[in-house]
Order: structure tokens, then sequence, then C-alpha cells
């Protein structure tokens, strides 16, 4: 059992250019979360997703976009990378009330 | 007001003391509660889930205050692995956060480091 799935782990990225970051889990899980971490920081929420086709903005959304066409996928687009989006970026799923499980991350760096 | 608010630390104690966590939460509407933990350059992990009557899981008891909208973890005879980050966790009802994050919100964690 895979559960979250992310992928790349690792990126370095030139500014003004533009990756996705891809997130999949295999558990039919409705919601799915992008989360950034800076160093030393807490997680600050990007965008999320309350299911397939529904997705909302979070706190810090300026930069990203996603999509949610399946269950399984949710992938988290950078246009135009700054160095302010140097950053570890996690997706997370939420089945309901119960626990979060998360990916292992993608640690990007903008130069 | 901060939707999860955490004391960032970090809280330094000897190994085998006892360390208490706080956290406060802003939305009465939340539903659900967890105190996750966090190791260097890793994922959070669910460390345990905090239920009105109180729960415990060895070493570590967590506590719920729905009047007072506050919880709390509490881990006893702290260990060297027991250094992490805890991150306090509310699971909201849809539509009760203003256009926040319906579902999990994170508070941004306390570090704990124990001393040996």
């Amino acid at each position: 059992n895979a559960g979250v799935t992310q992928t790349p782990k690792f990126r370095i990225l030139k500014i003004g250019q533009s990756m996705t970051l891809q997130c999949a889990q295999d558990m039919n899980h409705n919601y799915m979360y992008w989360y950034r971490q800076d160093p030393g920081m807490g997680l600050k929420l990007i965008y999320y997703s309350v299911g397939a086709g529904i997705t909302d903005k979070g706190e810090v959304p300026n930069g990203y976009n996603v999509s949610r066409s399946t269950t399984e996928y949710f992938p988290l687009r950078l246009e135009l990378a700054a160095p302010s989006q140097t950053s570890v970026y996690f997706c997370a799923t939420l089945a309901g009330g119960a626990e979060a499980f998360f990916g292992q991350g993608t640690r990007l760096t903008v130069v | 007001r901060k939707e999860v608010e955490q004391d960032p630390g970090p809280f330094n104690v000897p190994e085998g003391a006892t360390v208490a966590f706080n956290c406060t939460y802003s939305n009465s509407a939340s539903q659900s509660f967890f105190w996750y933990r966090q190791d260097c350059r890793k994922e959070p992990k669910l460390l345990m889930s905090v239920y009105s009557s109180g729960n415990e899981d060895g070493r570590f008891t967590a506590q719920l205050n729905r009047a007072s909208q506050y919880i709390s973890l509490l881990i006893r005879d702290s260990k060297l692995s027991d250094s992490a980050t805890y991150l306090c966790v509310v699971n909201n009802l849809l539509g009760t956060t203003g256009g926040g994050a319906d579902g999990l919100t994170f508070g941004k964690g306390t570090h704990l480091i124990i001393q040996p």
C-alpha cells in the first residue's frame, strides 16, 4: 500500500522556470492538500481539494495552480519560479475526520 | 486571532523530565483534534488523536477542553528520541473557516529538545 506518493523528491529550478509537483494517493480519500514548509517554520496551506473537480485556495496560493481531475491525483503547478518558492512541499490526504497521511515531501530550490 | 496557536519553543528539557504542550484553537465548530510529530526534514506523522475524555498512549497523554478550546499533550519520562516538533492539528467542518482550510488546520508546532 503506497499511501501518498510525491515526485520528484528533490529539484533545482532556475528563476522563471516552471514545473509540476506530482501527488498521487491510493486510499480513495476525498480531501487532498498542498503545504509548503520553509526552514524552521510551520506548514502553510497552498491549495486544497475536497474532491475531484473541486479546488480552493489556502493561505499562500500566489504563484501556484492546482487541478483535481481524479480522486487519485492532485498536481501542483509552479509558474515562473521565484527564489521565495524555495521550500519543502508536502502533499497530504484526509478521509473525513480521521488521520491525515503525508507524502515524503519535495525539496525545491530556486536559484 | 490565528486558528491554531502553539508556543513555538524550543523547549529544552533533561531526559526523564515531564513536559507539557498547549494549543488553542479559534473555530468552535472544529470536529476533531490531533497531535502530530515531525522529525527534522521529514513529513508529519500522527502521534495521537485527542478526545474530550482524555486519552493515553504509553508515556503520552492528550486532553481536550472544548469549552475553553484548548488542547494539551503531556509527555512523561521523556526520552532522547522524543526530540522533534509537535504539531497541534484541528479538523474543521466544511464552510466554517470563512474561506480558509476546510479540513485540517495546523499549528506552527512546538520544538522539543531532550538533553542527555
